[in-house]
């Protein structure tokens, strides 16, 4: 089965870059898709197609994705980024597919 | 404004069968695909199954054969049923509109609240 592997945890500082990875096996030549979820809330997509930004979404929020890496990129990061993180990819033999998810705390 | 209500969810018993529903509103619902998504107490978010629409469905390895889900798009509701339960069934259970980027590739830009199934003597 296709594995998406994302580090359990970042701390970042308000107003400082909070980076969260997405590691996959050739993992560029797919479609990265990012959810937000907060405590006790429903996901809520933040990134599609690997940078990709849903209305609503505010630019703080960016995306990429080669190699082996898929990377979120929240900028500017505010108490309210403050949530679980998960990565998705299609694949053709497990399907839909979510990442283990980080966990990002805002110092 | 896309709605998505599931219900149906509760304790049973290992062994037992359960059939959640999910009611769907502000959408041309027979257009979309339509998946379920579950997450365990303080776990990770897993895919179930999907059903497009035209009834085709596909089901993760772990409920395949346990599980089963429909649709009626004339009343707008998608159904999973949820037979031979495990503890490891036991979770919060999804309703998720689908974006098809690449069929059957998706992603999700509707999510429900969630009914929570628990499995446990």
């Amino acid at each position: 089965s296709y594995v998406l592997t994302q580090a359990p945890a970042v701390s970042v500082a308000p107003g400082e870059t909070a980076k969260i990875t997405c590691g996959g096996n050739i993992i560029g030549s797919k479609s990265v898709h990012w959810y937000q979820q907060r405590p006790g809330q429903a996901p809520v997509l933040v990134i599609y197609e690997d940078k990709m930004r849903p209305s609503g979404i505010p630019e703080r929020f960016s995306g990429s994705n080669s190699g082996n890496t898929a990377t979120l990129t929240i900028s500017w990061v505010e108490a309210g980024d403050e949530a679980d993180y998960y990565c998705q990819v299609w694949d053709s033999r497990s399907d839909h597919v979510f990442g283990t998810g980080t966990k990002v705390t805002v110092l | 404004d896309v709605q998505l209500v599931e219900s149906g969810g509760g304790l049973v018993q290992p062994g037992g069968s359960l059939r959640l529903s999910c009611a769907a509103s502000g959408f041309a619902f027979s257009k979309y695909s339509m998946h379920w998504v579950r997450q365990s107490p303080g776990k990770g978010l897993v895919w179930v199954a999907r059903i497009d629409g035209y009834g085709s469905a596909a089901f993760a390895d772990s409920v395949k054969g346990r599980f089963t889900t429909s649709r009626d798009n004339g009343k707008n509701t998608m159904d999973l049923q949820l037979n031979s339960l495990r503890a490891e069934d036991s979770a919060v259970y999804y309703c998720v509109r689908a974006i098809n980027w690449n069929y059957p590739a998706h992603y999700f830009d509707s999510w429900g609240q969630g009914t929570l199934v628990t499995v446990s003597s």
